[in-house]
């Protein structure tokens, strides 16, 4: 079955700090991977995608990993700001099926 | 550029009364699809159209829920007659692209259901 499991399921950081989140897949063939930011009562927006071929990738204080041989991707944000707080999506796609999402880990920047 | 309206924003309903959500999509996008979010959850696809066709419809509760896609523009969600456990935000998204699942999806800003 084709599952996404994200990790943690909640972060709590202070402001400037660094984080990590985990994104680890099951979903094969695998098409490409995407990571939304989904702010308190919006929808989700795209950050970034990677594709089988890419290792890295960097938008702004945003940087996505992702080794497709072990099915794991991380998004590392870099001196967190206030407005970061939200929660991550990591979804997968692969051919001809329906996208795959995850649950999301809940990021909250503090003070 | 306008994106994914939905309507309305919020919505409270008794159980066992009908409802209806709202999307329209970004113009020129071709695909359109309707998901259910939980608190606390991913998003979870009910139906997704290619134009006017509804290609995808295997999540969603037939007894239920319906939805249109008339013109191949604008999309209806209907709830009749709602439930207490379809307290939800149901959001909308449109999309580009032909393949299934390669592109990205732009999302609405959702529609917040609370069944009383």
């Amino acid at each position: 079955k084709n599952q996404v499991e994200q990790s943690p399921q909640s972060l709590i950081i202070l402001e400037g700090k660094n984080c990590t989140l985990q994104c680890n897949y099951t979903v094969s063939p695998f098409s490409n991977l995407r990571w939304y930011k989904q702010d308190t009562g919006r929808g989700p927006v795209s950050l970034t995608i990677m594709t089988f071929s890419e290792n890295t990738k960097s938008n702004g204080r945003y940087t996505a990993t992702l080794d497709a041989d072990t099915k794991q991707s991380s998004l590392h944000i870099t001196a967190s700001q206030l407005s970061d707080s939200a929660s991550y999506i990591c979804v997968v796609s692969a051919p001809d099926t329906p996208l795959v999402f995850g649950k999301g880990t809940r990021l909250s920047v503090i003070a | 550029e306008a994106g994914v309206v939905q309507s309305p924003r919020y919505k409270i309903i008794e159980k066992k009364q009908p409802v209806a959500f709202w999307c329209n999509p970004i113009s020129g996008h071709n695909t359109l699809y309707w998901y259910l979010q939980n608190l606390g959850q991913g998003p979870e696809l009910l139906i997704r159209y290619e134009n006017e066709e509804a290609v995808d419809d295997s999540q969603l509760p037939k007894d239920r829920f319906s939805a249109e896609r008339l013109k191949g523009v604008d999309s209806t969600l209907k709830i009749q007659p709602a439930e207490l456990g379809d307290s939800a935000v149901y959001l909308c998204a449109s999309s580009l692209d032909r393949p299934l699942s390669a592109g990205e999806l732009f999302f609405g800003e959702g529609s917040r259901l609370t069944v009383l």
